[in-house]
């Protein structure tokens, strides 16, 4: 069985511009979630959606959104690119049936901001 | 809101000894899941060992084990065995239980820089 995967792997955009993230989960999963990882703020949750719903949302700014396919395959998007938004994105998938279900992380896309 | 706590920034330990990483969580609610996560140096987290918290029994992995006090709310994991393998970041995280089969919010300790010496 295929793991979660992100593309890009490594990414590098200039401030002002917009970024474009892909997460395809495991297949079967509904769930998607995103979550930011910087060395000074950590891990920190974005949003999460389960079919083609946002149920959870983190403490972000507007310039970051997302949304998911039929196919549970999720985007974020980060409008507006600052400095501070270099980090290892992660996203991580769920069968999403409640419960015990466990999360399976993808090995993140590492967005460098110039 | 939940918070977690990892006191340890870094840890070391000497290959096949025994190693534990503390964890302490504050949360109002009476039920939630409790994990460990391990990040090597190719950053992929990988679930270590996961414990509900209506479970008295302490969750055990092969060479992971816990020690679940929810009284005092806290999560320590131990490795017994330790392998240079085993040398990566090491996360707490907490969950809230699901809701209607979504709420996979997951929140981080700061983690554990875990170092195995040969």
């Amino acid at each position: 069985k295929a793991g979660v995967t992100q593309t890009p792997r490594y990414l590098i955009k200039t401030r002002g511009q917009q970024v474009t993230l892909s997460c395809s989960p495991i297949s079967g999963h509904r769930s998607v979630s995103w979550y930011q990882q910087t060395p000074g703020q950590g891990l920190q949750f974005l949003f999460e959606y389960f079919s083609e719903t946002q149920r959870n949302k983190g403490n972000f700014p507007g310039r970051f959104s997302g949304r998911q396919f039929s196919n549970s395959r999720s985007e974020m998007n980060v409008s507006t690119l600052e400095l501070g938004d270099s980090a290892l994105y992660l996203c991580a998938s769920t069968r999403g049936r409640g419960g015990t279900d466990t999360q399976y992380f993808g090995p993140g896309t590492r967005l460098t901001v110039l | 809101a939940q918070t977690v706590t990892q006191s340890q920034p870094e840890m070391s330990v000497q290959e096949a000894e025994t190693v534990t990483l503390s964890c302490t969580y504050d949360t109002s609610e009476s039920d939630y899941y409790l994990f460990w996560y391990k990040q090597p140096p190719s950053r992929q987290m990988i679930l270590v060992i996961r414990q509900e918290a209506y479970k008295q029994q302490n969750a055990t992995e092969n060479r992971f084990s816990v020690n679940f006090q929810k009284a005092a709310k806290s999560f320590s994991l131990k490795i017994s065995d330790s392998q240079l393998g085993d040398a990566a970041m090491y996360f707490c995280a907490y969950r809230s239980p699901n809701s209607g089969g979504s709420n996979y919010k997951l929140t981080f300790g700061k983690g554990t820089l875990l170092t195995v010496n040969p």
